[in-house]
């Protein structure tokens, strides 16, 4: 799977949008930008997960570009409840063999939003 | 719907007890996954099952782990002797998976061990 790279911590006003790069300039064709999220204590969460198209759910926005090189969550009206690392992940969406496989953590962005 | 299950919450033991990990998946989910969590090395995957089949364990520190998954709700993660450096948050995470595709993984809460 693609190496990531995204800033190790963010702020962001309560209220306002924020929003997470990531970079991913090695990817290869058939990989898919996943998000997950871990509020302290707690599992790593699910947020959206995207190919080449921008996608939205009800919790986020994902963009990538054109030459998905990068990509950027979106959260539009962020809370403190937002508070959480956000991982940012590449994967091969299909398998072969043996079935699915594990997730590739890296140390993802401490997102801070402030009240 | 109930989400991945995880007991104990919390667990305290010495050094060379064991300790005996239990995760019970979504239901229907067919794909099983245990990961661990340390400040020094972060979230990293241990052993994944397909089918109660056990696929990669390459993750498993050493010998000391073991994991098992006797059917599709049940499977156990066992540290014997446990060591004081096996502290950590244990996740257990699950996903379905069909069609050749990779589904999204659904972690549990975690269990937080402590070993003195």
């Amino acid at each position: 799977d693609a190496k990531t790279t995204q800033p190790p911590s963010m702020d962001c006003a309560e209220g306002r949008a924020a929003n997470l790069p990531c970079n991913h300039s090695t990817i290869s064709g058939n990989e898919y930008v996943y998000w997950y999220r871990q509020i302290h204590s707690q599992g790593p969460q699910y947020i959206i997960h995207g190919l080449k198209n921008n996608e939205t759910n009800e919790m986020a926005s994902l963009i990538i570009t054109e030459d998905r090189k990068s990509s950027t969550l979106i959260l539009p009206h962020a809370t403190l409840r937002d508070t959480a690392v956000y991982y940012c992940i590449v994967r091969v969406d299909f398998y072969s063999g043996g079935g699915a496989d594990g997730l590739t953590f890296g140390k993802g962005t401490h997102l801070i939003i402030q009240p | 719907d109930a989400g991945v299950i995880q007991s104990p919450r919390h667990e305290v033991t010495e050094m060379g007890q064991e300790v005996t990990l239990r995760c019970k998946p979504i239901s229907g989910h067919n794909s099983l996954f245990w990961y661990r969590q340390t400040m020094m090395r972060g979230l990293e995957l241990l052993i994944y099952f397909n089918n109660n089949v056990p696929i990669d364990d390459s993750g498993m520190p050493e010998d000391r782990f073991s994991a098992k998954m006797p059917n599709a709700s049940f499977s156990t993660l066992k540290i014997q002797p446990s060591e004081p450096r096996d502290s950590a948050v244990y996740f257990c995470a699950s996903s379905l998976s069909r069609g050749g595709r990779k589904d999204t993984q659904y972690f549990g809460p975690g269990t937080r061990l402590t070993v003195l």
